[in-house]
């Protein structure tokens, strides 16, 4: 199978406390997690990501864990921001000839002040 | 910078005919092309991969005779909507693959009346 499950699909937080959206697999040939951000009217974008040869990547406030075992892999977004209220989508890719990038349903983030 | 442009970027058609949409990726070469759909209040759904030199694989649910897609070379791509009825309706996006990373248009928003 190649579905992507992500959850939660709301999820409403404080200015300033963190948040975490987490998201499994069922691909065991995938090696590629990008996490996307989609603001209303605007096309999906590229926030972070990371490779099956890693547990972990941060980019500042953002910290993405990825447990191959498990098939899991999560989203903590720390020190929320007003500016980071936004659909955020997961997705996991295997590389054959090119990167079939699968999407989670998405995480509608609200946070709020 | 590599981007990708989609157009237009609304349309809107009548039941039962057909509208065609372009994708073109400026800054890099792209390997292959995702379209997709985003149907309303869901997440993107995959419609085919488009590879240059492979031929292309549309997925479950989604066939060339009703989403016929043109991929003459490394920055363009169309893909045209026959017969559009109110189910397809949505935002259609193009993923174009550089090196390592997938880089998505804005979309092209269907509405069909």
């Amino acid at each position: 199978g190649e579905q992507v499950e992500q959850l939660p699909s709301i999820l409403r937080v404080q200015e300033g406390s963190s948040a975490s959206i987490n998201c499994s697999y069922e691909d065991s040939a995938s090696n590629y997690f990008p996490w996307y951000k989609q603001e209303p009217g605007e096309n999906p974008k590229l926030i972070i990501d990371i490779r099956s040869n890693m547990e972990r990547k941060q980019i500042q406030e953002l910290i993405v864990l990825l447990d191959k075992k498990a098939k899991r892999f999560s989203l903590h977004i720390t020190d929320t921001q007003p500016g980071d209220s936004a659909m955020y989508f997961c997705a996991a890719s295997a590389y054959t000839n090119a990167y079939k990038v699968i999407f989670g349903k998405g995480t509608h983030l609200h946070v709020l002040p | 910078g590599a981007l990708v442009y989609q157009y237009p970027r609304r349309t809107i058609c009548k039941s039962g005919t057909s509208m065609r949409m372009e994708c073109q990726a400026v800054g890099f070469q792209a390997t292959s092309v995702a379209w997709y759909r985003q149907s309303p209040q869901k997440t993107f759904e995959l419609i085919a991969l488009s590879t240059v030199n492979s031929a292309i694989k549309y997925e479950q649910n989604f066939t060339q005779e009703k989403f016929p897609i043109s991929h003459p070379n490394l920055s363009f791509s169309s893909m045209t909507v026959l017969n559009a009825y109110l189910e397809d309706r949505g935002l259609y996006l193009c993923g174009a693959q550089g090196d390592t990373e997938v880089f998505f248009g804005k979309g092209t928003r269907l509405t069909v009346v």
